[in-house]
């Protein structure tokens, strides 16, 4: 049973625009969520987190929101540049770390 | 420094064989996990070392997998009897002190189990 989804299996955007990647998750005992980067052929790199006391982490041209009442979150990049083009993974710490099936993100020059 | 270095990056082996997948941690990091990522899908989590002993081992799906961590820093993957279904990237992280520490993954070892 997946417990964090990722609706969206891609998204393209253009340059310069703001990127949404959406997340949700079912178990309300998670309190401590990540956001990862993967480009083709190496592993999953970290790059945001956020714990469940609060609602928005910013960290340069990276934010995420937590909705903990619908038990949402996401991640926004803006302005997105070519490099962010890569596979998103959000994950969600419970007894655990569990991890979302992933957003392809294209940024188009 | 040296990030985690998994071996090898790509594996092929026939049904039933039996297969060893390595992982070389950030030097100092405790904790160790271990994950299976299948095609379109995100990182499934099998087992997390805390030192050498498996804290939590309920992601294994079956008997024929195992991991050791004999001496608190590389780890071993093992798998008994492969089966197709055992195709996947095998991803391995280790963190500075597991809990809710930031996890550094390897590339992964493919496995390709004809």
């Amino acid at each position: 049973d997946q417990q964090v989804k990722q609706n969206s299996p891609s998204l393209s955007v253009q340059e310069g625009r703001i990127s949404i990647l959406n997340c949700d998750y079912t178990n309300s005992m998670f309190d401590y969520f990540l956001w990862y980067k993967k480009y083709p052929a190496e592993g999953p790199t970290f790059l945001i987190s956020i714990s469940s006391i609060k609602d928005k982490n910013e960290d340069g041209r990276f934010t995420v929101f937590l909705n903990k009442s619908a038990k949402h979150l996401s991640l926004h990049i803006v302005p997105s540049q070519p490099g962010d083009s890569a596979v998103y993974f959000c994950a969600a710490i419970g007894n655990q770390f569990y991890f979302g099936t992933g957003t392809s993100l294209t940024v188009i020059p | 420094g040296a990030g985690v270095s998994q071996t090898p990056s790509n594996k092929v082996t026939e049904k039933g064989k039996y297969v060893e997948l390595r992982c070389d941690p950030i030097s100092g990091h405790t904790a160790l996990y271990w994950y299976r990522q299948s095609l379109g899908q995100g990182p499934e989590f099998l087992i997390y070392f805390q030192g050498t002993g498996a804290a939590d081992d309920s992601g294994l799906p079956n008997d024929r997998f195992f991991a050791v961590r004999p001496e608190g820093s590389v780890s071993t993957l093992k798998i008994q009897r492969t089966e197709r279904g055992d195709s996947a990237v095998y991803l391995c992280a280790s963190s500075p002190d597991g809990g809710k520490g930031i996890q550094y993954f390897g590339a992964g070892t493919r496995l390709s189990v004809l």
